[in-house]
């Protein structure tokens, strides 16, 4: 969805880096989700972020809303193989008079062993 | 724990077929969505439901029809299949509308 962008639109990294993904947009977002899909699967619900500033953890993974509430990170640390896949942000906007749920594009994934 | 149910999971169509796509939900979720996925084109909106007897339009909702006769059944119809329509379907619900949705497993759908 243009008005949900994601960055990168891929990424490959070697196993133990750090790595970040980008989602942003011009409006403000009424909560934020992060989700994960392995190839050939469903999504799965990582993590929810509604207030601006706020950050949560789960493991290696960390996702942060800005306070503006404009922009969402998510953050993985000593990145493994099964890290790999695709996140897509998910996220609540008011879009012409009505709230919308739209997703982004989605980041593909690649740790290398 | 079933979740999510998608039936079925691969199905080849020719083109003018008709068929219906099944998702079952046993989480009492009031809202369902049905969304195509295509290559550089994310997750696209087909048509939702608010609830029991209730549907609305999505952003992609030409060339399909849903219904949803009970609450844990969101059913997508193609009436006459096209090309256009080979996708990857998810299907997904959520509690409200300010939680996460939970998704399906998918349906690869293939239109010759």
């Amino acid at each position: 969805s243009q008005e949900l962008e994601q960055s990168p639109q891929s990424l490959i990294v070697q196993e133990g880096k750090n790595l970040t993904i980008n989602c942003t947009s011009s409006k403000t977002l009424y909560g934020l989700y992060w989700y994960k899909q392995k190839y050939g699967e469903g999504l799965i619900f990582l993590m929810m972020l509604q207030k601006g500033g706020e950050e949560k953890s789960h493991e290696k993974i960390t996702a942060k809303l800005d306070e503006k509430k404009q922009q969402s990170s998510l953050h993985i640390t000593a990145s493994q193989p099964s890290h790999a896949g695709i996140y897509l942000c998910g996220a609540t906007l008011y879009l012409r008079r009505t709230y919308k749920y739209i997703f982004g594009t989605g980041t593909r994934l690649k740790v290398l062993a | 724990n079933a979740g999510v149910t998608q039936t079925p999971k691969f199905r080849v169509l020719k083109t003018g077929q008709s068929m219906t796509l099944l998702c079952a939900q046993d989480m009492n979720h009031e809202y369902m969505y049905w969304y195509r996925q295509d290559p550089g084109m994310g997750l696209r909106l087909i048509h939702y439901s608010v609830g029991e007897g209730t549907t609305a339009k999505g952003e992609v909702p030409d060339g399909y029809n849903v219904s949803r006769l009970k609450k844990q059944n969101f059913l997508l119809g193609l009436e006459s299949a096209a090309p256009s329509q080979t996708s990857v379907y998810f299907c997904a619900s959520r509690r409200g509308s300010n939680q996460p949705q939970h998704f399906g497993d998918g349906t690869r759908l293939s239109i010759l």
